[in-house]
C-alpha cells in the first residue's frame, strides 16, 4: 500500500524558515518523479514543486521560485522541502504527492494527507 | 500558460442523478493531458480520470471523461451519496512543470 506522510509544518512568522519532509513507502520511490502541492484555508490547490526520480528535472511555480528549494534522498525514502523568507500568503496545508511517471509530468496518482503550514506573527 | 475554467461552481443534484461538470482551457490542452481528481472534506484528492478519459485505478465506472481540445466533461452517471465533493480538471505534462488546477466544482446534496 502506498503511503506518504508529511511532517514538519506549523507556526512561524514571516521572514523565517521551515523544512517539510514526506516519507514514502509502499512503492519504488527512486523510480517516480515527486511533488509539494498546496491548498490554502477553504481555496483550491496549487502545484509547489516537483523533481525527477534523479533529481535532474526540478520546477517550481512562479510564486515561491528563489525561495522554496525542492530535494530527494533516495536511500531514505524521503522528500523534503525547504522553504525561506515565508510569507502570509505561504500559509497551507501542504500535500506531498508522487506522479505516475519518473519525470515531473505533475500527474498525481497518491496524496499524503498534508501538513500545515501558519505564516503569523 | 493555460487557464482552466470550471463550470458550474456550485452544482446541486440528488442521490441518483446524473452530474456533468465542465473544464475549459484557455488553449488546446496537448495530447488530451487532462485529469480529474476529486476532494471529500477534510481528505486529500485523489485521482479520477487521466488523459481526458482513463480512469484511475479502483475509480467505478460510474465516472468517466470525455472532450479534446479545449473543452471537457466529466460525468457521473448515477450519484452515490459520497460523490458529493469538490471536483478540479486539471491540465498536466507541460515541461517545465506548471500549475494548472481549475477553481472546482463543490456538487452538494440538493
Amino acid at each position: 500500500e502506498v503511503q506518504l506522510v508529511e511532517s514538519g509544518g506549523g507556526l512561524v512568522q514571516p521572514g523565517r524558515s521551515l523544512r517539510l519532509s514526506c516519507a514514502a513507502s509502499g512503492f519504488t520511490f527512486d523510480d517516480y518523479a515527486m511533488h509539494w502541492v498546496r491548498q490554502a484555508p477553504g481555496k483550491g490547490l496549487e502545484w509547489v514543486s516537483g523533481i525527477s526520480w534523479n533529481s535532474g528535472s526540478i520546477g517550481y511555480a512562479d510564486s515561491v521560485k528563489g525561495r522554496f528549494t525542492i530535494s530527494r534522498d533516495n536511500a531514505k525514502n524521503s522528500l523534503y522541502l525547504q522553504m525561506n523568507s515565508l510569507r502570509a500568503e505561504d500559509t497551507a496545508l501542504y500535500y506531498c504527492a508522487k506522479d505516475l511517471s519518473g519525470y515531473p509530468t505533475t500527474l498525481f496518482d497518491y496524496w499524503g494527507q498534508g501538513t500545515l503550514v501558519t505564516v503569523s506573527s | 500558460e493555460i487557464v482552466l475554467t470550471q463550470s458550474p461552481g456550485t452544482l446541486s443534484l440528488s442521490p441518483g442523478e446524473r452530474a456533468t461538470l465542465s473544464c475549459r482551457a484557455s488553449q488546446s490542452v496537448s495530447s488530451s493531458y487532462l485529469a480529474w481528481y476529486q476532494q471529500k472534506p477534510g481528505q486529500a484528492p485523489r485521482l479520477l480520470i487521466y488523459g481526458a478519459s482513463s480512469r484511475a485505478t479502483g475509480i467505478p465506472d460510474r465516472f468517466s471523461g470525455s472532450g479534446s481540445g479545449t473543452d471537457f466533461t466529466l460525468t457521473i452517471s448515477r450519484l452515490e451519496p459520497e460523490d458529493f465533493a469538490v471536483y478540479y480538471c486539471q491540465q498536466y505534462g507541460s515541461s517545465p512543470p506548471r500549475n494548472t488546477f481549475g477553481q472546482g466544482t463543490k456538487l452538494e446534496i440538493k
